[in-house]
């Protein structure tokens, strides 16, 4: 079975540039997740869609980052303008919704550097 | 909003030696994971736990849930050197979403 894939998996940009990075989860997972993962912390989620509807959005700077998941299926997180503190590894995590929680399995993630 | 502490940040040890780390909160969870951060890839998942008390093993690997619901604990036994790598907690209540803890660096020395 083939894992969460994303894209690119490295990118550098200057400060008020815009970025966007690409991700496609395990075939069958209506659970996608956008996590952002600053050196030496642990993942903070961003956004998490059901489908193609958003669930929560309460961590997402939503002046300069926006998110979607059009189909249900992949999904593309942009930054517009970057700012030298969007500095991090963007994870990707997808999951299949069962009976107890949702066990997400991770993409490898993107990391971007704005300088 | 909640916050996951973990104990230690990093450690050193010997290869063959035993492993422990803890995750606390200050809140009450519903499942605990645990995950595996090598350098350059995405968590791994290594042990879910669902229930207060519950003790779960995954080879080398047992996790505990702890019974107040606000820690859990990870154990590694005889470690190798594939076990480097930043060891992640992450809680879960329902109604709300997961939450990572900073991490517990391991180095294993030969």
């Amino acid at each position: 079975e083939a894992g969460v894939a994303q894209s690119p998996r490295y990118k550098i940009i200057e400060k008020r540039q815009s970025v966007a990075f690409w991700c496609n989860p395990i075939s069958g997972h209506a659970t996608l997740y956008w996590y952002q993962q600053i050196l030496g912390q642990g993942p903070k989620l961003l956004i998490q869609f059901q489908n193609n509807g958003v669930v929560d959005d309460s961590q997402l700077p939503k002046d300069r980052f926006s998110a979607e998941r059009l189909k249900g299926v992949d999904s593309t997180l942009k930054i517009q303008p970057a700012k030298l503190e969007d500095s991090a590894v963007y994870l990707c995590a997808s999951s299949y919704p069962n009976d107890r929680v949702n066990e997400q399995f991770f993409g490898p993630g993107t990391r971007l550097t704005v300088l | 909003g909640q916050q996951l502490n973990q104990s230690p940040q990093s450690m050193f040890i010997q290869e063959g030696e035993d492993v422990s780390m803890n995750c606390t909160s200050s809140s009450i969870f519903n499942t605990w994971l645990w995950y595996k951060q090598d350098p350059g890839e995405g968590p791994v998942l290594l042990i879910a736990l669902y229930k207060a008390g519950e003790l779960t093993s995954n080879g080398r690997l047992t996790a505990q849930f702890g019974i107040t619901r606000k820690d859990s604990f990870l154990n590694i036994s005889a470690s190798i050197p594939s076990d480097v790598g930043i060891y992640f907690c992450a809680g879960f209540y329902y109604g709300q979403n997961f939450v990572f803890g900073p991490g517990t660096r391991l180095s294993v020395l030969p």
